[in-house]
């Protein structure tokens, strides 16, 4: 099945800065929604995005919905500890089967 | 808590056996997903039902099936297990309603180890 392109992989950085990652699909989507997945459990949505340039905040966190339809980001500003986790990027065309980012692998440096 | 359940939360099992996974979707859902997730691996997307009906398949083997019963819940299915399916299964829930806003609520998951 169709996977997005997630980057970057993994990601090593100090607690208090900021983090960036973004996932580009090949089809134009209507749909783009954000997890994090700590280890042995279900990804959490965090964020959900609906219209072509949307920004929406979730305390630390933001995403936006790329103006091409095609593509989305997420930023964490001031990383903490607990943000340490696998964060993923789903997207859907027809609001009904969504595809999977790879995956991008959070590690933060106390 | 996202309102989806999943039983069991851990399943060993040996190889060529059969087992079934249960998922019970966030109130008022329609829509119930699986995905399987091998290790260090993405989501992979198996299947859905809506209000009892198959709507969309993705990488399901032919091993597997899955059902959507009266009051939402829903199985899966997996058959003639072999080591290569051990993984995380989840469940997934969403409401589906024509012209909606998605969103898919995602279970704790199934750990399955096949010995």
């Amino acid at each position: 099945g169709q996977q997005l392109n997630q980057s970057p992989q993994s990601m090593f950085i100090q607690e208090g800065e900021d983090v960036s990652m973004n996932c580009t699909s090949s089809s134009i989507f209507n749909t783009w929604l954000w997890y994090k997945q700590d280890p042995g459990e279900g990804p959490v949505l965090l964020i959900a995005l609906y219209k072509a340039g949307e920004l929406t905040s979730n305390g630390r966190l933001t995403a936006q919905f790329g103006i091409t339809r095609k593509d989305s980001f997420l930023n964490i500003s001031a990383s903490i500890p607990s943000d340490v986790g696998i964060y993923f990027c789903a997207g859907s065309s027809t609001g009904n089967q969504f595809y999977f980012g790879t995956g991008t692998s959070l590690t933060v440096i106390p | 808590d996202s309102g989806v359940t999943q039983t069991p939360k851990h399943l060993i099992t040996a190889t060529g056996q059969r087992v079934t996974l249960r998922c019970s979707p966030r109130s008022g859902d329609l829509s119930v997903y699986w995905y399987q997730q091998s290790l260090d691996q993405g989501l992979q997307f198996l299947i859905q039902y809506y209000n009892g009906e198959e709507r969309a398949k993705g990488n399901i083997l032919e091993r597997f099936s899955a059902q959507q019963f009266p009051d939402l819940h829903s199985e899966l299915n997996l058959s003639s297990l072999e080591l290569g399916d051990s993984a995380l299964y989840f469940c997934a829930s969403s409401l589906s309603i024509a012209g909606g806003r998605e969103t898919q609520y995602f279970g704790p998951g199934t750990r399955l180890l096949v010995l």
